[in-house]
């Protein structure tokens, strides 16, 4: 069975300073890797995904995330936090496999970003 | 933003009451899906649609119904809300042809957020 792991609740960070978001999968055959971002009373907006090829992944609004096969994790970075940054992180995972693959979520990282 | 729209955005209705949530895309992907969320949460799986005509329950049990009549559109409905149905509703679709592997990254809406009194 498919699962995602977001090992942190909230992240806290002061603005300019590098962020990073954790997220650990488990998955049968190669996986299919995303991350969104909520904001307030909105649905989630897709930030990045893995497929294949490079391990790093360069998504919106700078934010850029490295896929770590040995590992089996997909933390999400950016070099420079804004405070706009603050929202809620989700990382999500399927297979790779031919036919209809469910997208399961990890359970959310809060991000505050402060000034 | 992709183009995928709920209506509404805000629903305050009292119990019993049958409700439809309302979801179109226009980009014409074949696959759409409804997760219910909790206020800061994680997303649960609801039902989801290979295509028209075509539906299926998702992980977590839910009393809402849902059909797809045509491509574009996707509703829910309670034909009996409770104050447990109180809950932000979100709607996703994704493109991709069914049987072959694609990467099919889902797009949401702004959600729903039901409250039921």
């Amino acid at each position: 069975a498919q699962s995602v792991a977001q090992p942190e609740d909230q992240v806290n960070v002061a603005e300019g300073n590098p962020l990073t978001v954790k997220c650990t999968y488990s998955v049968s055959g190669n996986p299919y890797l995303f991350w969104y971002v909520q904001y307030p009373n909105r649905g989630l907006q897709f930030l990045l995904k893995y497929i294949t090829g490079d391990n790093l992944v360069k998504g919106s609004y700078g934010f850029e995330a490295e896929f770590n096969k040995s590992q089996t994790s997909f933390h999400l970075k950016k070099p420079s936090a804004l405070v706009s940054d603050s929202a809620l992180y989700f990382c999500a995972v399927r297979g790779g496999n031919t036919g209809f693959q469910k997208l399961v979520f990890g359970t959310g990282t809060r991000l505050l970003v402060s000034p | 933003e992709a183009d995928i729209y709920q209506t509404p955005r805000y629903l305050v209705i009292g119990t019993g009451k049958k409700i439809t949530l309302e979801c179109s895309q226009t980009m014409g992907h074949d696959k759409m899906y409804w997760y219910q969320q909790d206020p800061g949460m994680e997303l649960h799986l609801i039902h989801y649609s290979y295509g028209v005509n075509s539906t299926e329950k998702g992980d977590l049990s839910s009393e809402s119904t849902v059909s797809r009549i045509r491509t574009e559109h996707f509703p829910l409905t309670l034909e009996s809300a409770r104050p447990s149905h109180t809950s932000q509703y979100l709607c996703a679709s994704s493109g991709g042809v069914v049987g072959r592997a694609t990467t099919d990254t889902q797009y949401f809406g702004p959600g729903t957020r039901l409250t039921v009194l």
